[in-house]
């Protein structure tokens, strides 16, 4: 059974266009986290959510907005496409607060051409 | 400014070594510290350590924590080619802030 998974895994679009990153857990976690890891692998935290209500938001163009319609979800939708939003989107889930243990997902590697 | 710095970045080592890896932190408010390991997708969690000189130990993995020289090391001995990958290390501080990550160390173990 796949603990937090994502889809898609791979997705490549044009520049300009908006795409959606869908995230679930099954483990009854109730905070969910998006990262993006560049190119040079450094891991970087855009957005924490718990129990639906958005706790972090780092500074990250407003191009991109999370949504959670539930606890078991959180997806990431991006408008406008830029090049430099190509990376690696992981998604992350933890019983309680950001101090707890997170599991990731398998992520959705993001090629804007 | 809140930093994560590990060293080295990267390390290349023959298979039954033992490797250390560092990783040094300035935050104000720590409350914990996680190493996980990064393979070709996602990163897994290894540890979490919160008090000064308890070791943790799983397999042939260990680390510890100083909180008064604000480090934490991860050993792994008699290494294998399946231990290479991307060791981060990350700190949690208390309240709702984000985790801060080091770079990580890129190990690679060649039979």
């Amino acid at each position: 059974d796949t603990a937090v998974s994502q889809t898609p895994k791979y997705l490549v679009t044009q520049m300009g266009n908006d795409k959606s990153i869908k995230c679930e857990q099954n483990l009854g976690h109730d905070t969910m986290y998006w990262y993006k890891q560049d190119s040079k692998k450094f891991l970087k935290i855009m957005f924490s959510y718990n129990n639906k209500e958005l706790i972090i938001n780092e500074t990250v163009p407003n191009r991109f907005s999370p949504k959670s319609p539930d606890k078991a979800h959180l997806n990431l939708h991006i408008n406008s496409l830029e090049l430099g939003d190509s990376a690696v989107y992981f998604c992350a889930s933890s019983q309680g607060s950001l101090q707890e243990t997170q599991y990731f997902g398998p992520g959705t590697r993001l090629l804007v051409l | 400014e809140d930093k994560v710095v590990q060293s080295p970045l990267s390390l290349v080592v023959h298979e039954g070594d033992t490797v250390t890896l560092n990783c040094s932190y300035e935050v104000t408010n720590f409350r914990s510290l996680l190493w996980y390991k990064q393979e070709k997708k996602a990163p897994t969690f290894l540890f979490m350590l919160t008090s000064s000189g308890i070791e943790k130990k799983s397999g042939r993995l260990s680390s510890i924590l100083d909180k008064k020289e604000l480090f934490s090391i991860l050993n792994i001995t008699a290494t294998q080619t399946g231990d290479s990958a991307v060791y981060l290390c990350s700190v949690t501080r208390s309240g709702n802030t984000p985790l801060v990550f080091g770079k990580g160390t890129r190990l690679s173990v060649i039979a």
